[in-house]
């Protein structure tokens, strides 16, 4: 399967301050890009659709102020908690898909925000 | 809608028995579901998938059967091992209703499989 690499695995940072996550896709071009936020023992819920070249579709509910998504190539896509709290502490996931509709998401390793 | 699992359902299984797993889904309009495994902190991997114009597809080990009639999902895992214990999700992928111009993945809640060796 395609590879989806993100960076960093594991972040720890200080209330206030702002963490950037990078999302890969190594050996496809992706037009797409997905964020996700997972909580212990949850499912994954969708924060928003990274689009390449356009502005991200936040999911109902996401502060687009404070996810701040860009999504510069058709390999990369990046996601800046802004203004950490504990609350946004959680496991984030980025996943891509090759264009066309009947195609699966290949995941990244994921990132453990831990805000202190 | 999206589904938020609150508390995991589990599965205790014995090393070599046959693994039921299912999943119910939300949206009609679904016409595509994959099943992935997700170990503890790691994203999920993909196991199979499967289109709405089918009811059953089989992979090594693996077999998902689609019932669109009451929305459910089932993935069966033959003579599971230990290496399968981990959280296993279905997504279905659906036009959202709520506009946007993507096909996007929506998760189930999630069931833990643990195998008992």
């Amino acid at each position: 399967g395609a590879v989806v690499s993100q960076h960093p695995s594991r972040v720890i940072c200080k209330s206030g301050t702002s963490v950037k996550i990078e999302c890969r896709s190594l050996d496809f071009q992706a037009t797409t890009m997905f964020w996700y936020r997972q909580f212990p023992k949850q499912s994954l819920m969708l924060m928003a659709t990274s689009n390449e070249g356009s502005k991200a579709t936040y999911e109902q509910g996401v502060e687009k102020d404070k996810f701040l998504i860009n999504h510069a190539s058709l390999t990369l896509s990046t996601l800046t908690v802004t203004s950490a709290h504990p609350e946004d502490s959680s496991f984030y996931i980025c996943s891509a898909r090759r264009t066309g509709v009947y195609t699966e998401a290949f995941f990244g390793q994921g990132t453990r925000l831990t805000v202190v | 809608g999206e589904s938020v699992g609150l508390h995991l359902p589990t599965l205790s299984v014995q090393e070599g028995d046959n693994s039921i797993i299912n999943c119910a889904y939300s949206n009609s309009a679904s016409d595509y579901f994959i099943w992935y495994k997700q170990e503890s902190g790691k994203g999920p991997q993909f196991i199979i998938d499967i289109r709405s114009n089918m009811d059953k597809r089989q992979g090594q080990r693996v077999t998902v059967l689609l019932n669109k009639t009451v929305k459910h999902l089932s993935l069966q895992i033959a003579a599971t091992q230990p290496g399968d214990s981990a959280v296993y999700f279905c997504a279905e992928n659906a036009w959202p209703s709520s506009g946007g111009s993507n096909y996007k993945l929506t998760f189930g809640k999630g069931t833990l499989l643990t195998v008992n060796p």
